[in-house]
């Protein structure tokens, strides 16, 4: 079975505070993403990585950044988080010549104070 | 924009009964179609998926069904139990993108 696994199931921040959400992966997926999910506005994509030191900006990459230094592994930085940022995050890895059904991690839920 | 969308954000049904959720979609593009089921706490689960050169596909107590011409669709789950009680999402894509747009979500819970 894939398994996504994330740092954390809860976080609690202050505002201004540099946060890092980690997320592996087993299966050697090429592809991984960043969603946030809030009530009411589903899942929107923050970021994705389709290799190594790849990335790319989703929907709303704005106050957020990425690391994909290793192919199992891709981080999701706030480097000053904000109460907006208060959310539940998700990421998600597939394999790139397969169907594009998307394997989830449990969720970080973030909250900034 | 295109966007995938939920006609009902809640639906309550008796255990036993069959489930319905709707979706419509409003990028003719697409051509693949997901469905995800997420429990209280966790993160998405691939339920079924169905590609737009098809109607019609079955899995285990659940049904999806594609109408093309109205850009909807639908997942069916027969006999429903207490443990179907999740939200469930669909999304839609271009297979050769391999990027998802989701809908709102709808919630379904099962009355025992």
């Amino acid at each position: 079975d894939v398994k996504v696994t994330q740092s954390s199931r809860y976080l609690v921040k202050r505002t201004g505070e540099k946060v890092f959400l980690e997320c592996v992966q087993d299966m050697d997926h090429e592809n991984m993403f960043w969603y946030r999910q809030d009530p009411g506005l589903g899942l929107r994509l923050i970021y994705f990585s389709y290799d190594v030191k790849m990335k790319e900006k989703g929907d709303i990459p704005e106050g957020y950044s990425v690391s994909r230094e290793k192919k199992e592994r891709f981080s999701l930085i706030l480097e000053s988080a904000s109460t907006n940022q208060t959310s539940m995050y998700l990421c998600a890895s597939t394999r790139v010549d397969s169907p594009p059904e998307q394997y989830f991690g449990p969720g970080t839920r973030l909250t900034v104070t | 924009g295109e966007s995938v969308g939920l006609h009902l954000p809640t639906l309550s049904v008796q255990e036993g009964d069959n489930s319905i959720i709707n979706c419509a979609y409003s990028n003719s593009a697409s051509d693949y179609f997901i469905w995800y089921k997420q429990e209280s706490g966790k993160g998405p689960q691939f339920i079924i998926d169905i590609r737009s050169n098809m109607d019609k596909r079955q899995g285990q107590r659940v049904t999806v069904l594609l109408n093309k011409t109205v850009k909807h669709l639908s997942l069916q789950i027969a006999a429903t139990q207490p443990g179907d009680s999740a939200v469930y999402f669909c999304a839609e894509t271009q297979v050769a993108g391999n990027m998802l747009t989701f809908g709102g979500g709808t919630r379904l819970m099962v009355k025992p």
